[in-house]
């Protein structure tokens, strides 16, 4: 089983919608997760962290559940400029701190 | 100003060449690292470096070295460089100095490396 597993879409949808993305990691010791955007041929940059409680910036909201060890991103109300790749990070509790990313989903927002 | 900033940011290369990657920062962080990143497999550890003493083998270390010249630069290299290193390939910083507990990660741009 991968430590975090992303289903890589792509998720086509129209300008306007919400789409949701789900990202599961294997180790329940994991203390901080995260949500980085990629656009193509890019570096990837911090989308926002997730914490406990929940989170929302704008049109963006994150979420943890820690039962059932998965964060979420929900989108509203679509933008063209939203299209990229989410990657879904967590941190992978070893003596050390390093990252890992799952391989990210695809959305593409149509007009 | 880029804070983090790579060299090359593409090159072409033949098998068995030894290839150096470059990595610079403006953002006075301890913690620097090398990702390569695969269609379908997302980004992969290389190696990591929490200070100028401090080296760690990733998850992906065979066939990479490294060197942490000063707190700002941060090398890979490709000892002798073989078609399954071809890849884009990111530096990336963090801060973990001031007791935070999260471990934001800034990207350089990236290179684009091709072995042939």
């Amino acid at each position: 089983r991968k430590e975090v597993e992303q289903d890589p879409g792509p998720f086509n949808v129209p300008e306007g919608a919400t789409v949701a993305f789900n990202c599961t990691y294997s180790n329940s010791a994991s203390q901080s997760f995260f949500w980085y955007r990629q656009d193509c041929r890019k570096e990837p940059k911090l989308l926002m962290s997730v914490y406990s409680s929940g989170n929302e910036d704008g049109r963006f909201t994150a979420q943890l559940n820690r039962a059932s060890q998965y964060i979420s991103l929900l989108i509203r109300d679509s933008k063209l400029s939203d299209s990229a790749t989410y990657l879904c990070v967590v941190n992978i509790p070893t003596g050390r701190r390093a990252l890992t990313f799952g391989s990210g989903t695809r959305l593409q927002v149509q007009p | 100003d880029a804070d983090v900033t790579q060299t090359p940011r593409n090159r072409i290369t033949k098998t068995g060449k030894r290839i150096m990657l470059e990595c610079s920062q403006t953002k006075g962080h301890d913690r620097m690292y090398w990702y390569r990143q695969d269609p379908g497999l997302g980004l992969r550890l290389i190696y990591y470096s929490f200070d100028v003493k401090d080296i760690n083998k990733g998850e992906i270390s065979d066939g990479y070295s490294v060197s942490r010249q000063a707190q700002a630069k941060f090398s890979l290299s490709l000892e002798s460089a073989i078609p399954n290193q071809t890849a884009l390939y990111f530096c990336a910083t963090s801060d973990l100095s001031h007791g935070s507990d999260t471990d934001t990660q800034y990207f350089g741009p990236g290179t684009r490396l091709t072995v042939l």
